[in-house]
């Protein structure tokens, strides 16, 4: 069964640099997400992304969030100026665009560590 | 903030079906009930959606009230894999409408 796959699956980093967190969606969806899970709380929607363009984020995508589809099979999540408070589990989902209300289908993740 | 209410925690059974319930009062006639869980720190997992008819698949049965303000996750023949937490979630209808978790039901899947 197609999968959505996230490298890597950890990440640390030191405060204040920049990192890119990788995602590959399942191949014939057109809808990307990123979700983002601190430890022990709940998950939160980050932003979502259709045809090139952000369809909408939460008031936690600031301006040090940005997502892109570089080609035609990665999306990828990066922070700029990464703090403390950004140590989470990031996930990716994507969904499929043949039908509204398509599941979003999630990978395992990408636990950021910020030291 | 997630537009259901769920209880905290639940047992059952391995073998024995699982009815998880959630409760959804203020829920829109364009909004869908969704189905996910997380077993441990993995991604969450899509389960099943409806709209207003009840839904089957290979995984569960998902059995929503008339007047569409709660609805019962069933989960037929529970394994001790079956442990996680669910959520039910309320999404608007749209291709791409976000995902609003709330915290939950723990379900323990017990020998």
């Amino acid at each position: 069964e197609p999968e959505v796959t996230q490298t890597p699956s950890h990440q640390v980093t030191q405060m204040g640099q920049e990192v890119i967190l990788r995602c590959v969606p399942i191949s014939n969806h057109l809808y990307f997400y990123w979700y983002r899970q601190i430890l022990g709380q709940k998950v939160e929607f980050l932003v979502s992304f259709y045809n090139n363009e952000i369809s909408e984020k939460s008031e936690i995508f600031d301006d040090q969030f940005s997502v892109e589809r570089p080609d035609g099979s990665n999306f990828t999540l990066k922070i700029r100026s990464t703090k403390l408070e950004d140590s989470a589990m990031y996930f990716c989902a994507s969904s499929e665009p043949v039908r509204p209300n398509q599941p979003q289908h999630f990978g395992d993740g990408t636990r950021l560590s910020i030291l | 903030d997630a537009k259901t209410t769920q209880p905290t925690s639940m047992d059952c059974a391995e073998g024995r079906a699982a009815n998880l319930p959630c409760n959804h009062s203020t829920i829109s006639g364009n909004e869908y009930v969704y189905w996910y869980r997380q077993i441990h720190s993995q991604g969450p997992q899509y389960i099943i959606h409806g709209l207003k008819n009840n839904e089957t698949n290979e995984m569960a049965s998902l059995i929503i009230t008339e007047d569409r303000k709660s609805s019962t996750l069933i989960l037929p023949h529970a394994t001790l894999r079956d442990t996680a937490v669910y959520y039910c979630i309320v999404r608007v209808t749209g291709a791409n409408s976000k995902l609003t978790f709330g915290k939950g039901i723990t379900l323990s899947v017990r020998p």
